[in-house]
């Protein structure tokens, strides 16, 4: 197991272009999240997923942006008609399902991030 | 709603001193906490987490952190930091039924020689 990978680390892109981050989580986790996180701030929920299933998008998700986790193992977060606002780092993140209050409910292993600059 | 307000932005201190980074959230309902830290070009790495039982909990790096519900905070301290603890660190809260984490701005703590 070697965590929650992301790719690519890094991605320069002229505004208007579409860009796509693939992210792979721990293997036995089947909850995976996307946050956003621009500099100085801290990371801000865009959506998650419990296995393929897309259960809560933020309203920061506008319209040009999808993600998708089609056989609930790797997930793609595709920006359509990228902004220069849209450079951020994007991070993903994969969680245990548990029920009730069982220890590891809810903790997240996060990967290291695709940092996005839009020119 | 949960909100998560980290008190200091920039934490200035010199090795070998003690450090208490500070942190507050609201919540009108039940909710874990965490803390995690963030080295330059990294992903969040979690430092400690209180999600039931003893309110004071040990983490890595010889951080630990006190739950007091009673003033709605989890403040994170060591009793001695080193030059390698310089990082940003990040206060996050979580409904105990619920999955998204919702975090603070977060900490700058800079450790001087």
């Amino acid at each position: 197991d070697t965590g929650v990978s992301q790719d690519p680390r890094h991605k320069i892109t002229k505004r208007g272009q579409n860009v796509t981050f693939r992210c792979d989580p721990i293997s036995e986790h089947n909850r995976l999240y996307w946050y956003r996180q621009t500099l100085g701030q801290g990371p801000e929920f865009l959506t998650y997923f419990q296995n393929e299933a897309q259960l809560e998008k933020s309203r920061l998700l506008s319209d040009r942006f999808s993600a998708e986790r089609p056989k609930g193992s790797f997930s793609t977060l595709e920006i359509q008609r990228t902004e220069q606002g849209d450079s951020a780092m994007y991070l993903c993140a994969s969680s245990p399902r548990t029920s009730g209050r069982a220890l590891g409910a809810n903790v997240l292993t996060f990967g290291a991030g695709s940092r996005l600059t839009v020119l | 709603a949960q909100s998560v307000t980290q008190l200091d932005s920039q934490v200035p201190v010199f090795e070998e001193a003690p450090v208490e980074l500070r942190c507050n959230y609201s919540s009108s309902v039940s909710v874990y906490l965490f803390w995690y830290v963030q080295y330059p070009n990294q992903g969040l790495q979690l430092l400690l987490k209180y999600l039931s039982g003893s309110t004071l909990v040990k983490g890595i790096n010889g951080f630990e952190a006190e739950f007091n519900k009673s003033q709605t905070s989890f403040h994170v301290r060591k009793p001695s930091v080193h030059i390698s603890d310089t990082a940003e660190y990040f206060c996050a809260v979580t409904r105990t039924s619920g999955s998204r984490l919702t975090f603070g701005e977060g900490t700058q703590l800079t450790v001087n020689p």
